[in-house]
């Protein structure tokens, strides 16, 4: 199976800061990579797909960068709806895998 | 607008199966694959496999190969996924996710998640 591994696994943040999380992918996935939202209680989110689409109706802070095997997701300034966590996840190869999450909390 | 809609949380005894609906609206119902995804409390997402709606094809990831059933029916536009031999690893939220390619050649990101369903698995 393809291991995802995010970094930071959290993050304490202010709001107008500007973040970035990293996903690795244990082999190449292309660009076959999506990133989601997931607040507490609730579905996870698609903001990006295919490493730097960004979804319909998602923010453009959002933006998503990389292929091969390492990818960023960047918020450009962070606003207070974006207290979360992401998620990353490679659907190249079977079994889809998701990254461990990022969570990003309060300083 | 797009809605996926799964059954409610169930309690089930370690050993049992559990079955969970996901019924659709606002679109062609066999035009998307469906995915299931599972989630422990306090845990990252698990993949547990795909039904294509159309043909009722399925695609389960090895870890529930042999336990997992995952089928639909498309007068009513809802697909189902039936988890065996419970054990209290199994509790999980477990959602239904569309995926976002219109097509059956391809398999690309979630697009669309019902609200998940709590199935807690006690002994």
């Amino acid at each position: 199976d393809i291991q995802m591994t995010q970094s930071p696994s959290t993050l304490s943040v202010s709001v107008g800061d500007r973040v970035t999380i990293t996903c690795r992918a244990s082999q190449s996935i292309s660009i076959w990579l999506a990133w989601y939202q997931q607040k507490p209680g609730k579905a996870p989110k698609l903001l990006i797909q295919k490493a730097s689409d960004l979804e319909s109706g998602a923010p453009s802070r959002f933006s998503g960068r990389g292929s091969g095997t390492e990818f960023t997701l960047t918020i450009s300034s962070l606003q207070p709806d974006d207290f979360a966590a992401y998620y990353c996840q490679q659907y190249n190869t079977y079994p889809y895998t998701f990254g461990q999450g990022t969570k990003l909390e309060i300083k | 607008q797009v809605q996926l809609v799964q059954s409610g949380a169930e309690v089930k005894k370690a050993g049992a199966s559990v079955k969970v609906s996901c019924r659709t609206s606002g679109y062609t119902f066999t035009d998307y694959y469906m995915h299931w995804v599972r989630q422990a409390p306090g845990e990252g997402l698990e993949w547990m496999g795909w039904i294509n709606p159309n043909s009722g094809g399925t695609n389960y990831a090895q870890k529930f190969q042999g336990r997992v059933t995952m089928t639909r029916d498309t007068s009513i536009s809802t697909a189902y996924m039936e988890l065996s031999s419970l054990t209290s690893d199994d509790t999980a939220v477990y959602y239904c996710a569309r995926d976002s390619y219109r097509g059956h050649s391809y398999s690309w990101a979630f697009d669309y998640w019902g609200q998940g369903t709590l199935v807690t698995v006690s002994s």
